[in-house]
């Protein structure tokens, strides 16, 4: 059983749309990281997302901290091939001392 | 400022046999995380290395082994390798064992028949 659920495990779109991708746990997590990884890479932090709440931006690509810090998403919009790759959520639980991370979400954004 | 880079790329092993992986850490950080990735899943935490010492371990046997050297760089060693091994092996190095953010290399891609 994964520690952190990713949803969907694949996406397929088309360039243009919007979409968004769900990252739960029913553990509490002291920050909640996602990273992007393309094929033959290693993943690439994208953001750290530390207080419950929180929202962060990074051109258009949004993330949100569930107040209970327990969940996480990223909607990005109107999509890009460029987009295409891994999308992985990986946390810190209080206390710990690894970073964990889910099973990720494949993104394809189709021209 | 030099990332995090690892070798070989590619290895190709017989189920019985050991490897070494190695990994240069990333200018100024003192901590490295090694992590076994199998084909379409998320990366799987073996185990972590701070200052020279074993920081934690994740769920895996003591066949894999590893080394951090005073310069921060790090081994991994798998030994009596199995057909599940085969997977991306991925070095990751941060700041501090805090929570601070994991700087990846491009990995190892292990192959065993």
């Amino acid at each position: 059983t994964q520690l952190l659920e990713q949803s969907p495990q694949f996406l397929s779109i088309q360039e243009g749309e919007n979409l968004t991708v769900y990252c739960n746990s029913s553990s509490v997590f002291s920050s909640l990281q996602w990273y992007r990884q393309e094929p033959g890479e290693g993943p690439v932090l994208l953001v750290t997302v530390v207080t419950g709440g929180e929202v962060k931006k990074l051109k258009r690509l949004t993330f949100q901290f569930g107040d209970a810090r327990k969940d996480s998403s990223l909607h990005i919009t109107a999509a890009q091939p460029g987009d295409t790759g891994l999308y992985l959520c990986a946390g810190a639980r209080t206390g710990g001392f690894k970073t964990i991370f889910g099973a990720g979400t494949r993104l394809f954004v189709k021209a | 400022e030099t990332g995090v880079t690892q070798s070989p790329t590619h290895l190709i092993k017989t189920r019985g046999q050991q490897v070494t992986l190695r990994c240069s850490s990333q200018s100024g950080h003192n901590t490295v995380s090694w992590y076994q990735q199998a084909l379409g899943q998320g990366p799987q935490f073996i185990f972590q290395y701070y200052r020279e010492e074993e920081n934690g371990r994740g769920n895996f046997p003591p066949r894999f082994s590893g080394l951090q050297f005073p310069n921060y760089s790090s081994e991994l060693n798998v030994n009596a390798l199995e057909l599940d091994d085969s997977a991306l092996y991925l070095c990751a190095s941060s700041l501090d064992r805090s929570y601070s953010p994991l700087h990846f290399g491009n990995g190892t891609r292990l192959t065993v028949t």
